[in-house]
């Protein structure tokens, strides 16, 4: 069976350092991975995605992940947060059905 | 290119009645897709639609769970006699084309209480 893991509820970051939010998956086949972010009492936003070919990402709003077929990992990445980044960050996995498989989500907090 | 979009946006019932909630997809997204968040987890998936053919059923958490896409754009999600368990963000999601490589684009959500 197809999942991700996220392994820590909460990151805290102080504005203007580095931020990392970890992801490891379990697939069979080849991984279709994804980040998605969450606003309080909001819909899902798409941050990026691997499919395949480069393994560092380039999404949305600054962020990037790297995916990592030897740790089985896709960790999200930011040079410099903002606290604007403050927000509820899902991976998640693309399923034999088109659905997608979500992690638990990691709170992320930025503190100024 | 307006987003997906869902009615109502909030909803307060009391056990034992019906909800039906709607979700307008991204015009010409083939693929519909209906999720369930509770507090602390991740979107779990509960049923989707490849244009009005319901493709994937046994996700549906009961048989109190319904959901409708008529003419292959907006769909509904129904839920009989509701449940306290049933309280919940109900999220809605559309994409292009189906497969796993697919981006899904999501609405606000519905987020229901029951009481």
């Amino acid at each position: 069976a197809q999942s991700v893991a996220q392994p820590e509820d909460q990151v805290n970051v102080a504005e203007g350092n580095p931020l990392t939010v970890k992801c490891t998956y379990s697939v069979s086949g080849n991984p279709y991975l994804f980040w998605y972010v969450q606003y309080p009492n909001r819909g899902l936003q798409f941050l990026l995605k691997y499919i395949t070919g480069d393994n560092l990402v380039k999404g949305s709003y600054g962020f990037e992940a790297e995916f990592n077929k030897s740790q089985t990992s896709f960790h999200l990445k930011k040079p410099s947060a903002l606290v604007s980044d403050s927000a509820l960050y899902f991976c998640a996995v693309g399923g034999s059905q088109g659905n997608l498989i979500f992690g638990k989500g990691t709170k992320l907090s930025v503190k100024p | 290119d307006t987003g997906v979009s869902q009615d109502p946006r909030h909803k307060i019932t009391k056990r034992g009645q019906n909800v039906t909630f709607r979700c307008d997809p991204i015009s010409e997204h083939n693929r519909l897709y209906w999720y369930r968040q509770t507090l602390g987890q991740g979107p779990e998936f509960l049923t989707y639609f490849q244009n009005e053919a319901q493709l994937e059923k046994s996700r549906l958490l009961s048989d109190r769970f319904s959901a409708e896409r008529p003419k292959g754009s907006f769909s509904t999600l129904e839920i009989q006699r509701t449940e306290q368990g049933d309280s919940a963000m109900y999220l809605c999601a559309s994409s292009s084309r189906g497969g796993p490589e697919e981006t899904q684009y999501f609405g606000p959500g519905t987020r229901l209480l029951v009481l």
